[in-house]
């Protein structure tokens, strides 16, 4: 099956711009999650989506962070206006169906780096 | 709230010596428990997991995990590691629920030729 596909690989932008990243889970998977990961420290999950309604969002910056899930497959990460400390990675992955024993499948991420 | 705790944030090893990886959870209901492991730019990829039943769960690239509710550590082992080992490897717990995934800050694997 193919993995998970994010875009772009890499983005480099100065502060105060906006990005958007973009995601195609794995077909069928009901499940897709966005995880910050800065340099030296574990993912962070910034939001959680079950088909296309929000399960978890609690941890997403939401004045300058959003996301959408189109349709229950596609999704997309916007930051607007970036700010220099969200330089990191955001992977996105996905899992067949929301439930604790259900692994994350993840894509290879997307690297910003914000001057 | 569920955490996860990776007690060395780098590990060098010699190649073809064993390797054991630290993790402790805590959490205040059942949890399921992941190690993944990420390559230089590339994103994670699951090695193993324990659901339930058997304690010791088994891996890809020969990697096995132990399951201690007592102790609520879930570390990770490989009796002889390779070059290719070398990776960052993290320690990860489920709720069960809404299967918020909780992740630690990661050891880095270094093997030594």
């Amino acid at each position: 099956e193919a993995g998970v596909a994010q875009s772009p690989r890499y983005k480099i932008i100065e502060k105060r711009q906006s990005v958007a990243f973009w995601c195609n889970p794995i077909s069928g998977h009901a499940t897709l999650y966005w995880y910050q990961q800065i340099l030296g420290q574990g993912p962070k999950l910034l939001i959680q989506f079950q088909n296309n309604g929000v399960v978890d969002d609690s941890q997403l910056p939401k004045d300058r962070f959003s996301a959408e899930r189109l349709k229950g497959v596609d999704s997309t990460l916007k930051i607007q206006p970036a700010k220099l400390e969200d330089s990191a990675v955001y992977l996105c992955a996905s899992s067949r169906r929301t439930g604790g024993n259900s692994p994350l499948h993840f894509g290879n991420g997307t690297r910003l780096t914000v001057t | 709230a569920q955490s996860v705790t990776q007690l060395d944030s780098q590990v060098p090893v010699f190649e073809e010596a064993p390797v054991e990886l630290r993790c402790n959870y805590s959490s205040s209901v059942s949890v399921y428990l992941f190690w993944y492991v990420q390559y230089p730019n590339q994103g994670l990829q699951l090695l193993l997991k324990y659901l339930s039943g058997s304690t010791l769960v088994k891996g890809i690239n020969g990697f096995e995990a132990e399951f201690n509710k007592s102790q609520t550590s879930f570390h990770l082992r490989k009796p002889s590691v390779h070059i290719s080992d070398t990776a960052e490897y993290f320690c990860a717990v489920s709720d069960g629920g809404y299967q918020k995934v909780t992740f630690g800050i990661g050891t880095k694997l270094q093997v030594i030729p």
